[in-house]
């Protein structure tokens, strides 16, 4: 199985603030890793996909980069409706989909 | 728009099978991969397995000793079945969309609360 870690597992931001998260997989995926939104109560949401590159509609505050075994998640400027948890997942190995733990965004 | 919607029984008791299916709407059900995907409570995402338009299928190993799913292509729905649930299974279940290849899942279900209690 490809093992996937996130850090940090939560962090508190303000709005207009950047903010970076970190996925890790546990062997090298190439660029097939893919970042979800979700907010309670709510379906995941896709970002990014392929490590970079913006789904249709998602705002261009965020982006994506890395590839090989570590991947980040940057949102530029942070919006209220941005407060969420973020997944990682990877779609490398196609017989098994895993996906990180996942980090808590909340308002400082 | 492709949407998705899911339904099924929300509370189960030990050893019974849980049933759930996911109908697709206003988009082609050939040339993707169906996926279902859970997720107990507070914690994170676990792929259970898919099906594609053909009925081949893909299963997590750690469920696969339990699972079916299945598809129905005149009616563009697809089914899970997970027998011998225990508390463990409890978990809200989402049904979710691929492409061929190494793509993400960008199509969600909107979940179904699932709940194993004697």
């Amino acid at each position: 199985d490809i093992q996937m870690t996130q850090s940090p597992s939560s962090l508190s931001a303000s709005v207009g603030d950047r903010v970076t998260i970190t996925c890790r997989a546990s062997q090298s995926i190439s660029s097939y890793l893919n970042w979800y939104q979700q907010k309670p109560g709510k379906a995941p949401k896709l970002l990014i996909y392929a490590a970079s590159s913006l789904q249709s509609g998602v705002p261009s505050r965020f982006s994506g980069s890395g590839s090989g075994t570590d991947f980040t998640l940057t949102i530029s400027s942070l919006q209220r409706e941005d407060f969420a948890t973020y997944y990682c997942q990877q779609s490398y190995s196609t017989f098994l989909f895993t996906f990180g733990p996942g980090t808590k965004v909340e308002i400082k | 728009q492709v949407q998705l919607q899911q339904w099924g029984a929300g509370l189960l008791k030990p050893s019974e099978t849980l049933s759930l299916t996911c109908a697709v709407f206003g988009g082609s059900f050939s040339g993707y991969y169906w996926s279902w995907i859970r997720q107990p409570p507070g914690k994170g995402l676990e792929w259970i397995g898919e099906i594609n338009h053909s009925g081949t299928t893909n299963y997590n190993p750690s469920l696969k000793s339990r699972v079916t799913v299945s598809v129905d292509t005149s009616k563009n729905q697809f089914s899970l079945k997970l027998r011998s649930v225990t508390a463990a299974d409890t978990a809200v279940y989402y049904c979710a969309r691929r492409r061929w290849g190494n793509e993400p899942f960008d199509i969600w279900g909107q979940g179904t609360m699932v709940t194993v209690s004697s």
